[in-house]
């Protein structure tokens, strides 16, 4: 079982182009997210999705787009990435978006906006 | 937003016991969570309080104050193999996590 996994693991990528970041868990959670990690601040959700076919904005979504058409796959996308996305991302998931849920994360992507 | 405070550093020596304290002022609780990440690493759970007092599991230990928006993580018998960064997150009214920047605890031989 992979558990949760992300792909890339790093990428180098030239401002203004677009990009999508992908995300796939086999455990069959409901709940999936995305967080974006920079020193100093921590983790900060940009996306997240209670279950198929729904998405909400975190707190910090400008400048990306996410999607769940089944539950195992949440792809985050920059349309026209910035230097200021620079950062590690993170997806994440648990079973339901409930209270004791706890959240797994996977390997991470590393992103440069050049 | 929310408001969680831990402090940046820790240093500690091998075998030692080492206590990261957290505050956190959020908009609504429903449990905190404390992290231990790796450097370069995914973050992975430790434990989980939604109500006052202490959880023991193992070396790791995690205490809850509700009414002083407060917690700490107690590493016991320190190992080499601790040194990483831990982090407190909160589950807000909304059900969503937010982290503090983390506690990068170095064990030192």
């Amino acid at each position: 079982i992979a558990g949760i996994t992300q792909a890339p693991t790093s990428q180098i990528l030239a401002a203004g182009r677009r990009m999508t970041l992908r995300c796939t868990q086999d455990m069959r959670h409901n709940a999936m997210y995305w967080y974006r990690q920079d020193l100093g601040l921590g983790l900060r959700l940009i996306h997240y999705s209670n279950t198929a076919g729904t998405t909400g904005k975190g707190e910090v979504p400008d400048g990306y787009s996410v999607s769940r058409a089944n539950t195992d796959d949440f792809p985050l996308t920059l349309a026209s990435a910035v230097p200021s996305q620079t950062s590690v991302y993170f997806c994440a998931s648990s079973e339901s978006s409930g209270s004791t849920d706890t959240q797994y994360f996977g390997p991470g992507t590393r992103l440069t906006v050049l | 937003g929310q408001n969680i405070d831990q402090p940046t550093e820790m240093t500690a020596t091998e075998g030692a016991i080492v206590q990261i304290n957290c505050t956190y002022q959020t908009s609504g609780f429903n449990g905190l969570f404390w992290y231990q990440q790796h450097a370069g690493e995914a973050p992975t759970f430790l434990s989980y309080n939604v109500l006052d007092g202490l959880e023991e599991k193992g070396r790791f230990s995690s205490f809850l104050s509700r009414s002083k928006g407060y917690s700490y993580l107690l590493l016991k018998e320190l190992q080499m193999k601790d040194s990483a960064s831990y982090l407190c997150a909160v589950r807000d009214g909304d059900y969503k996590l937010s982290f503090g920047a983390g506690t990068t605890v170095t064990v030192r031989a």
